[in-house]
């Protein structure tokens, strides 16, 4: 069964504006990522919290990780129009192979 | 640096003609490798992984084979596609739990 859901599936929001996904799943994990794929091309590894870890800065970029709650949230501030592309998240228990959610189409308008 | 490439990037083949993806690594030995497919917007499905040369594993039992003839190629193949083969196709090189360096993608279109 799939492991990682975005929510939500699509969003439209105006350049500045502050843009937040979350991904839930359903077993232990070691790490989660978040990866980024603008339309037809490969995916980027944006970044990495671990199971131990609640919260993580990238730039413009914070991760939470509850793992309580088996849950993440991808924070982009102050969003851009380069910002558009669809994000996914990825969870691994080591040993086992990464699990990518469906993703969420993130639209920012000038 | 390590790379990661991938080729053709788009491919339009007709029904029950043959298929052969390959990806290639750069600046790393014995990388853990992988073949997922994406459908149109949606997200990525494993088909196979190798942890080593001649090692593959399959996620997904389907029209596809893949192979590793050299610690640093992956292919992957079909005799005979089919309509449903079509797809958004990526390879990638998993650097142990800490994530994965994609290819750049191969858009397959069975016509």
């Amino acid at each position: 069964s799939q492991q990682g859901e975005e929510d939500p599936q699509a969003l439209s929001i105006q350049e500045g504006e502050n843009a937040t996904m979350n991904c839930s799943y359903k077993t232990s994990i070691n790490n989660l990522q978040w990866y980024r794929q603008n339309s037809g091309r490969g995916l980027v590894h944006l970044i990495l919290i671990r199971s131990n870890e609640r919260e993580k800065h990238s730039g413009r970029l914070r991760v939470t990780l509850d793992t309580s709650k088996k849950s993440s949230s991808l924070l982009i501030t102050a969003s851009r129009a380069a910002d558009t592309a669809s994000y996914f998240c990825a969870t691994i228990l080591y040993g086992q192979n990464f699990v990518f959610g469906p993703g969420t189409r993130l639209s920012v308008l000038p | 640096s390590q790379t990661i490439h991938q080729w053709p990037a788009t491919l339009v083949q007709p029904v029950g003609s043959p298929l052969s993806l390959e990806c290639t690594v750069e600046g790393t030995s014995n990388p853990n490798l992988y073949w997922y497919r994406q459908a149109a917007g949606r997200g990525l499905q494993l088909l196979f992984y190798s942890v080593g040369i001649g090692q593959i594993s399959s996620e997904v039992p389907q029209n596809l084979s893949a192979s590793r003839p050299q610690d640093r190629q992956f292919i992957l193949s079909s005799k005979k596609l089919l309509l449903s083969d079509s797809g958004f196709y990526l390879c990638a090189w998993g650097r142990g739990g800490n994530g994965y360096t994609f290819g750049s993608g191969t858009r397959l279109t069975v016509v």
